[in-house]
């Protein structure tokens, strides 16, 4: 079944505990892309991925990192977490930039 | 950078149409898509049209796209229970040279039975 994993589902931790949230495509997809969810504000893209090690900023970058070794891996780190990274994240994947996103199921993270 | 717009909430009778609205800034936007998330989920792809189209329907899905005005709207006909849920428009255009996608604030539309 073609789909997009992310884990953990649910995750609440502590300000400064670094942590990585995993997202796994099995589309062979090239562009991979994670974003964050808040009443009121939609979907803002965090950082993005055109193909394996091309990565770049979207709308709110700062206080993430990403890395893709592999074409179907694109985790999110979060280096040092604060309250203001409580969200609901999604990753999505798509064969390109314009094309159908796929998304996962979400991770709702709270950081105290 | 684009700016898409949504208003955050619409309210329908079941079996009522409903039309959601989206606004966007960047005219040089070439596919525009139109998702739906259900509680606890993510988002799946609804519909889409190609900016050279005006209309396009798909059963009870009417998408409609005026370029000038820069305006994208949905109407889901015969709006049912199973509707209710958060509506996104989401706009892909041109950013320094290269494809991105923008979302909008998403509009949540809840069914009256």
């Amino acid at each position: 079944e073609a789909q997009v994993t992310q884990n953990p589902r649910y995750l609440i931790t502590v300000t400064g505990k670094k942590l990585t949230v995993t997202c796994s495509q099995n589309m062979n997809h090239e562009y991979m892309s994670w974003y964050r969810q808040d009443p009121g504000l939609g979907l803002r893209q965090i950082y993005y991925s055109m193909n394996v090690e091309v990565t770049d900023k979207g709308d709110v970058p700062e206080g993430y990192k990403v890395s893709r070794k592999e074409k179907r891996n694109f985790p999110l780190i979060l280096e040092s977490p604060s309250p203001n990274q409580t969200s609901l994240y999604f990753c999505a994947s798509s064969p390109t930039v314009g094309g159908e996103q796929y998304f996962g199921p979400g991770t709702r993270l709270t950081v105290t | 950078g684009e700016d898409v717009e949504q208003s955050l909430f619409l309210s329908v009778r079941e079996g009522d149409s409903s039309v959601i609205n989206c606004t966007y800034t960047d005219s040089s936007s070439t596919y525009l898509y139109w998702y739906k998330q259900e509680p606890g989920a993510g988002l799946q792809l609804l519909t889409y049209i190609f900016s050279n189209m005006d209309m396009k329907q798909d059963q009870r899905l009417t998408v409609l796209l005026n370029k000038k005005d820069k305006h994208l709207s949905l109407r889901i006909a015969d709006t049912q229970t199973g509707d209710s849920a958060i509506y996104f428009c989401a706009v892909i255009g041109d950013s320094g040279g290269y494809q991105k996608v923008t979302f909008g604030t998403g509009t949540k539309l809840q069914v009256i039975p």
